[in-house]
């Protein structure tokens, strides 16, 4: 059973640029999670799509926004790069049932700003 | 807002001994999950624990929950160098769903 996977594995950007990162989850989970770490505040909560729609949000500024398509694969977009965006960005992808919550994450995104 | 606590944040420990990680979270939840993450590489999941005095047990760990302190552990029997990570643990509040609020995390060295 294939994981989540997500790409590119590694991207350097400069600020002021936009970056697009991708996440296909596990065949047949619904909702995918996005997760931003860094060294200052570990592991922050994104947002997490459900059947295309976004279902939680997280406490970042409007230039983080993502989307889910028909087939759960998630888009995270970051526009006007900042050096503190420089993270890895992991995506999560589980069920998405209320019973059935464990969530398994991809090998991350590393973006680098400069 | 839910905050969640580990302590310690950094432990290093003989092969051979036990020790145990604590999680303190702030509000009321339903589900808590222990995770693994090796330098430069994702999160492994470890232990979902959904119910207060769950206990689970993999290897040489050793999960807990007790709702009501709002605390859960992390127990490792006889280390070895091969646990060597950093262990989070991560809160859902439950019925708001896939939005984990995890802890700093443990850093933990074993030393042979």
């Amino acid at each position: 059973k294939a994981g989540v996977t997500q790409t590119p594995r590694y991207l350097i950007k400069t600020r002021g640029q936009q970056v697009t990162l991708s996440c296909s989850p596990i065949s047949g989970h619904r909702s995918v999670s996005w997760y931003q770490q860094t060294p200052g505040q570990g592991l922050q909560f994104l947002f997490e799509y459900f059947s295309e729609t976004q279902r939680n949000k997280g406490n970042f500024p409007g230039r983080f926004s993502g989307r889910q398509f028909s087939n759960s694969r998630s888009e995270m977009n970051v526009s006007t790069l900042e050096l503190g965006d420089s993270a890895l960005y992991l995506c999560a992808s589980s069920v998405g049932q209320l019973m059935n919550t464990e969530a398994f994450f991809g090998q991350g995104t590393r973006l680098t700003v400069v | 807002e839910l905050k969640v606590e580990q302590n310690p944040l950094f432990l290093s420990m003989q092969e051979g001994k036990n020790y145990t990680i604590y999680c303190n979270y702030s509000t009321t939840s339903d589900r808590l999950y222990w995770y693994r993450q090796d330098p430069g590489k994702s999160l492994e999941s470890l232990f979902v624990l959904l119910s207060n005095g769950a206990v689970k047990q993999e290897g040489r760990l050793m999960a807990s929950l007790d709702t009501k302190a709002r605390l859960s552990t992390l127990h490792i029997t006889a280390a070895v160098h091969d646990l060597s990570a950093t262990y989070f643990c991560a809160v859902d509040k439950g019925r708001s769903n896939y939005k984990l609020t995890f802890g700093k995390g443990t850093l933990l060295t074993v030393n042979p």
